[in-house]
């Protein structure tokens, strides 16, 4: 089965740090882009990175620039999503999904990240 | 960073046609095109389109999709009560080396 599943979210304070993960089966991992979104709570879908296959382009919105690094081992179908110096309004869901501009066709069931003092 | 323009709102009856449009501009939509996505309330979204306007496997012949200028159209025929919900659209822009999302349509099939 085609899947991917993300980990990693919990509540943590401003200023803090978190790491999500997502892990891929059932298709070629190395093949693909892969793609963070996020939804804050009630709000439409924010696109956040991607990432192509190897590794080696990588792009982000401007507001988490400087802040958020996404990476991926393709050894472990994983990719990754490192978040420093969270703000409040980081609080969102954070979704992984499989491709980038061209059409993200697979996505996991969210991870929830809360940034509260 | 600017995003994609998409009515907030629309209502159609019971199998009948919804036309949703997203707008954006040469750098995007009229450039590269648009990918659709579906959302129902609690659940992740659902590629429906990719930006070539092809389906992915499963998605039912009542979607199409189609692109004039920078304006995306999405279409549902003989409109079913689930496919009351949130519809976005998604597009490159080469300008930014961003993907940009629209604000998102609420479907409501009455």
């Amino acid at each position: 089965e085609v899947q991917v599943v993300e980990s990693g979210g919990g509540l943590v304070q401003p200023g803090g740090s978190l790491r999500l993960s997502c892990a891929a089966s059932g298709f070629p991992f190395s093949s693909y882009y892969m793609t963070w979104v996020r939804q804050a709570p009630g709000r439409g879908l924010e696109w956040v990175a991607y990432i192509n296959g190897d590794g080696s382009e990588k792009y982000y919105v401007d507001s988490v620039k400087g802040r958020f690094t996404i990476s991926r081992d393709n050894t472990k179908n994983s990719v990754y999503l490192q978040m420093n110096s969270l703000r409040v309004e980081d609080t969102a869901v954070y979704y992984c999904a499989r491709g980038g501009a061209q059409g993200m066709d697979v996505w996991g069931q969210g991870t929830t990240v809360t940034v509260s003092s | 960073q600017a995003g994609l323009t998409q009515p907030p709102s629309v209502s159609k009856g019971l199998r009948q046609t919804a036309t949703l449009t997203c707008t954006g501009n040469s750098n995007n939509v009229g450039n590269q095109g648009a990918t659709w996505l579906q959302q129902h309330q609690g659940h992740p979204p659902k590629l429906l389109s990719y930006r070539d306007n092809s389906r992915p496997s499963g998605i039912s012949e009542r979607i199409s999709t189609s692109r004039s200028g920078n304006t995306a159209s999405l279409t549902i025929t003989g409109l079913q009560p689930e496919d009351e919900a949130d519809y976005y659209c998604s597009a490159w822009d080469s300008s930014l080396s961003a993907v940009v999302f629209g604000g998102g349509t609420k479907l409501t099939v009455l």
